[in-house]
């Protein structure tokens, strides 16, 4: 079965700073999705960006892009100058259903 | 336009009780999905719909759990003798079309507590 890891529990970062959450997977397919999507406290998860397996570009959306390292399973999510709105649970996901146990995302003025 | 709505949001039950969730996907979307999240958790897929047809049902944790789409619109997931280990928040999303590789607009959830 494909498996999605995230292993930071917790992140922090300064308002208008960088960060990086990071997000590994298994999968024996050789095309695949790949997903950020964000849960903002009491709030529904929305979709945050999403790259194709096939794609050797990474993904960029505004503030938000990924580092995808197909060789390496590595599918990080960078946000760039980061905004108490960006402050939520993230889950790092894939086309078979799975996702990650989450990052929280601490933004702090 | 509408969201996917889900309803109760919140139900509590007594171990032993049968409970029904309700997902209201949007409008038109073709494919349906239902998770289970657990406090501090990811969300752990349970079923997936396209239209009225289930593919899949290979995250069900036991035969006490079953969830229909009959009309390929509305959906609802049935808990039987509920226990304690049933309480967690159930997410319902949907897609545009049958693809798995599309955004999935998720509803609000259901958070189900079992006493």
């Amino acid at each position: 079965a494909q498996t999605v890891t995230q292993s930071q529990p917790e992140m922090s970062v300064q308002e208008a700073e960088t960060v990086t959450l990071s997000c590994t997977y298994d999968t024996s397919e050789s095309d695949y999705y790949l997903f950020w999507y964000k849960q903002p406290p009491s709030r529904q998860m929305i979709l945050v960006i999403r790259q194709e397996a096939y794609k050797q570009q990474n993904a960029t959306e505004n503030r938000f892009s990924v580092n995808f390292q197909k060789a390496a399973k590595s599918f990080s999510l960078k946000i760039s100058d980061s905004q108490l709105g960006d402050a939520a649970m993230y889950f790092c996901g894939n086309n078979d259903m799975r996702f990650g146990a989450g990052t929280r995302l601490t933004v702090k003025p | 336009g509408a969201g996917v709505s889900q309803s109760p949001r919140y139900k509590v039950a007594k171990r032993g009780q049968d409970v029904a969730l309700r997902c209201d996907p949007i409008s038109g979307h073709v494919s349906l999905f239902w998770y289970q999240q657990a406090l501090g958790q990811g969300p752990e897929f349970l079923t997936y719909f396209q239209n009225e047809a289930q593919l899949d049902k290979s995250g069900l944790p036991s035969d006490r759990f079953f969830a229909e789409r009959p009309e390929g619109s509305v959906s609802t997931l049935k808990i039987q003798r509920t226990q304690q280990e049933d309480s967690a928040v159930y997410l319902c999303a949907s897609t545009s079309n049958g693809g798995l590789y599309n955004e999935q607009f998720f509803g609000p959830g259901t958070r189900l507590t079992v006493l």
